[in-house]
C-alpha cells in the first residue's frame, strides 16, 4: 500500500505530556496538510506544508502545536503540555501541488487518535 | 471552525433511494470537493467539480455547483447499505460539517 501512512495510530497520554505524531505522504506529493477531527465534526485545517515549507498556520495551532516538514518527505506534528481538549482524531494528508490555480483532490491517512487522560 | 454548513446532519433512508446531501460555503472556490468518512477512518476523495462546471456524475454520484449561490449537492443514487458513512464537501483548506448518511437494508 503506497497510500498515507500514519503513526502511531492510537496514543494515550497523560495531561501535560509531549506527544508526536508522524506523517509519511504518497512519495510524489508535495503538499502535505494537518488536520484535526472531533467526533460529530468535519476535519478542522491546522496546518500544510509545500515541500519543506511551511506555508499556513491555522490559528487554532497555539504555540503549543508545532509541525516539520525537514526533507520535504514525512513529516511530524508534536503537541506540547498536552490539555484534554487536545483529544482528537489527527488527519494527516497529501496531494500534487495545484495547476492553473485549481487544487487536487488529497489523499488522506488513517489518523493518529490522541486521547488525553 | 468550518466556515460552511451541510444539510441535513443527519439522513436515514431506505437502500434503493435516493440521497441528496447539501453544502453552502463562504469564500469564492476554484472547485469544491466531495469526501466520504467511514466511522473512525480517514477520508476518501470522491468528486471534484471545478468552479466553471455546473453538474458532474461519477458512477451513482451526481454533484452540482452553483457559484451565485455559493451552494453545492450530492446526489447518491440507487443507494446501498454500504454507502452508510459520513460525507463532508470541501473547498480550498476547509471541510463543511457533514452529513451522517444510514442506508438502512
Amino acid at each position: 500500500d503506497t497510500g498515507v501512512s500514519q503513526d502511531p495510530r492510537h496514543k494515550i497520554t497523560k495531561r501535560g505530556q509531549n506527544v508526536t505524531f508522524r506523517c509519511d505522504p504518497i512519495s510524489e506529493h508535495n503538499r502535505l496538510y494537518w488536520y484535526r477531527q472531533t467526533l460529530g465534526q468535519g476535519p478542522e485545517f491546522l496546518t500544510y506544508f509545500q515541500n519543506e515549507a511551511q506555508l499556513e498556520k491555522s490559528r487554532l495551532l497555539s504555540d503549543r502545536f508545532s509541525a516539520e516538514r525537514p526533507k520535504g518527505s514525512f513529516s511530524t506534528l508534536e503537541i506540547q503540555r498536552t490539555e484534554q481538549g487536545d483529544s482528537a482524531m489527527y488527519l494527516c494528508a497529501s496531494s500534487s501541488i495545484p495547476g492553473q490555480g485549481a487544487n487536487t483532490e488529497a489523499f488522506f491517512g488513517q489518523g493518529t487518535r490522541l486521547t488525553v487522560v | 471552525s468550518q466556515q460552511g454548513e451541510e444539510d441535513p446532519q443527519a439522513l436515514s433512508i431506505q437502500e434503493g433511494e435516493n440521497a441528496t446531501m447539501n453544502c453552502s460555503y463562504k469564500t469564492s472556490i476554484n472547485n469544491l470537493q466531495w469526501y466520504r468518512q467511514n466511522s473512525g477512518r480517514g477520508l476518501v476523495h470522491l468528486i471534484l467539480i471545478r468552479s466553471n462546471e455546473r453538474e458532474k456524475h461519477s458512477g451513482r454520484l451526481r454533484v452540482t455547483l452553483d457559484t451565485s449561490k455559493k451552494s453545492s449537492s450530492l446526489l447518491i443514487t440507487a443507494s446501498r447499505a454500504a454507502d452508510t458513512a459520513s460525507y463532508f464537501c470541501a473547498w480550498q483548506l476547509t471541510f463543511g460539517s457533514g452529513t451522517q448518511l444510514t442506508v438502512l437494508p
